[in-house]
């Protein structure tokens, strides 16, 4: 089965840094998603990569995927206290309609 | 519209009890998928139910089971609750393409 491994497992950034999420797949990667969690809450959708190349942003999120590396990172620029969190990425299961995620990465946002 | 809707948000159950989970899907949504949240072992896929049938499982014991109603909604079900079995239980709905996972808040169960 797929497995999604992300670095790092968590990051403490001062406020108006940049800093990049990753996360690798064990398998080619046909779709990954994005989300984010505050703690002991939902899943908020940040956005879907399905292409090999393919770059989205998202007011100072930006997601790429790169297919021949099986990776996708997740940058974001001049880090606020509202980008702490937990960052997911996810991937279809092989026989469909539900993800597998990796661990998580954990953002704690100093001023 | 309206999101997904978990109920209740917060259970707390003992040992050996059995606990039922719900969740309304967005409306138009026909897929339900449901995970357990632990710190040890993150996101794990728990099934997917879609027209009231269940497409897809993940590697839980039997204690699991759900099931889907013909509006959609959706429950899970854990008998003989294990100290284990503490966890956020999410759930989340999809078209029936499956693309575009909308969850919800979530269900914090606690067995004592």
């Amino acid at each position: 089965s797929q497995e999604l491994e992300q670095s790092p497992q968590s990051l403490i950034v001062q406020e108006g840094k940049n800093l990049t999420i990753n996360c690798t797949s064990s398998k080619t990667l046909y779709g990954l998603y994005w989300y984010k969690q505050k703690y002991g809450e939902g899943l908020i959708f940040l956005m879907m990569l399905q292409k090999g190349g393919e770059e989205k942003s998202h007011e100072k999120i930006t997601a790429k995927l790169d297919e021949k590396k099986q990776q996708s990172s997740l940058h974001i620029t001049a880090s606020q206290p509202s980008h702490a969190g937990i960052y997911l990425c996810g991937a279809d299961r092989d026989s469909g309609y539900a993800l597998n995620f990796g661990k998580g990465t954990s953002l704690l946002v100093t001023p | 519209k309206a999101g997904v809707t978990q109920t209740p948000r917060y259970l707390i159950k003992t040992r050996g009890q059995q606990v039922t989970l719900s969740c309304s899907p967005i409306s138009g949504h026909r897929s339900v998928s449901w995970y357990q949240q632990t710190p040890g072992q993150g996101l794990q896929f728990l099934f997917e139910y879609f027209s009231e049938t269940q497409r897809n499982k993940g590697n839980f014991p039997g204690r699991f089971s759900g099931r889907q109603f013909s509006n959609s909604r959706s429950e899970m079900n854990v008998s003989t609750l294990e100290l284990g079995d503490s966890a956020l239980y999410l759930c989340a709905s999809s078209l029936e393409s499956g693309r575009g996972y909308t969850f919800g808040s979530g269900t914090r169960l606690t067995v004592v």
